[in-house]
C-alpha cells in the first residue's frame, strides 16, 4: 500500500515531442505528489508538485495531471528538448511524516 | 528553491574504516532531514529520518549501528558509515525540509561512496 508504481521504465521521444510519465498509488492518505528530475551522478531536483485538491498544475513546460478517483498522476513535458534527457521520479508523501515514497523512475531520452 | 549542500561529493575508503557524510541546509533551517541510498539505475530508498535534537528514525532493514545519523543543529545532519564494506558502496543522498506544514524537500547533490 506504500508503493508508488511508475511507468514506463524508459522512454525515447523526438525533440519537440511530449513524453508522458505515469504514476499510481494505493494509499489514500498521500496528499503531496512531487516530480523530480535527476541527472547521472547528481541529486534529484524538484520539478513540480501537486496536491490532491487540484486536477492539473502547469509550470513552464511541465504539467502534472492528477486523477484522485483513479489514484493516478502523470507528468507531461511539452516541447521536449535533448537537455531534458534524464531520469524522472514521481513521489508521494503524507502530512505528518513527510517521508517520500519514490516511484521506480523513468529514463527519458530526447533525440535531437 | 532552497539549497542543500552535501559533502563530500565522492569518497573512496578502505574496508573496515568509517566515513562521514555531511548534509547542510544553506539558506533555511531544516528541522527534518532524510537520508537515502540509491543503487545504479534504481530508485531512492529511504534509510532514515533525522529530526534536529532527537534520535533518528530508521526504516525497516537499515542497521542503526552501521549507519549513524546525527542532527545536532538546524542546518547540519551527518551520516557515518561505520566499518564500511564493499557492499556499502552506493550513492547516498540527503534531503531537507523546513519546519511547519511545508512538504517540499530539497535534495543534496549526493555522495558517491566506494569501499575498496
Amino acid at each position: 500500500q506504500q508503493q508508488v508504481k511508475q511507468s514506463p521504465q524508459s522512454l525515447i521521444v523526438q525533440k519537440g515531442g511530449i513524453p508522458i510519465i505515469n504514476c499510481a498509488y494505493e494509499n489514500t492518505a498521500f496528499d503531496y505528489f512531487p516530480w523530480y528530475q535527476q541527472f547521472p551522478g547528481k541529486g534529484p531536483a524538484l520539478l513540480i508538485a501537486i496536491r490532491p485538491d487540484v486536477s492539473e498544475k502547469k509550470e513552464g513546460r511541465f504539467t502534472i495531471s492528477f486523477n484522485k478517483s483513479a489514484k493516478q498522476f502523470s507528468l507531461h513535458i511539452m516541447d521536449s528538448q535533448p537537455g531534458d534527457s534524464a531520469t524522472y521520479f514521481c513521489a508521494a508523501s503524507t502530512s505528518g511524516t513527510y517521508k517520500y515514497i519514490f516511484g521506480t523512475g523513468t529514463r527519458l531520452k530526447v533525440l535531437a | 528553491g532552497a539549497v542543500v549542500s552535501q559533502h563530500p561529493s565522492w569518497v573512496i575508503c578502505k574496508s573496515g574504516t568509517s566515513v562521514k557524510i555531511e548534509c547542510r541546509s544553506l539558506d533555511f533551517q531544516a528541522t527534518t532531514m532524510f537520508w537515502y541510498r540509491q543503487f545504479p539505475k534504481q530508485s531512492l530508498m529511504l534509510m532514515a529520518t533525522s529530526n534536529e535534537g532527537s534520535k533518528a528514525t530508521y526504516e525497516q532493514g537499515v542497521e542503526k549501528d552501521k549507519f549513524l545519523i546525527n542532527h545536532a543543529s538546524l542546518t547540519l545532519s551527518t551520516l557515518t558509515v561505520t566499518s564500511a564494506h564493499p557492499e556499502d558502496s552506493s550513492f547516498y543522498i540527503c534531503s531537507a525540509r523546513e519546519a511547519g506544514f511545508i512538504p517540499e524537500a530539497f535534495f543534496g547533490q549526493g555522495t558517491r561512496l566506494t569501499v575498496v
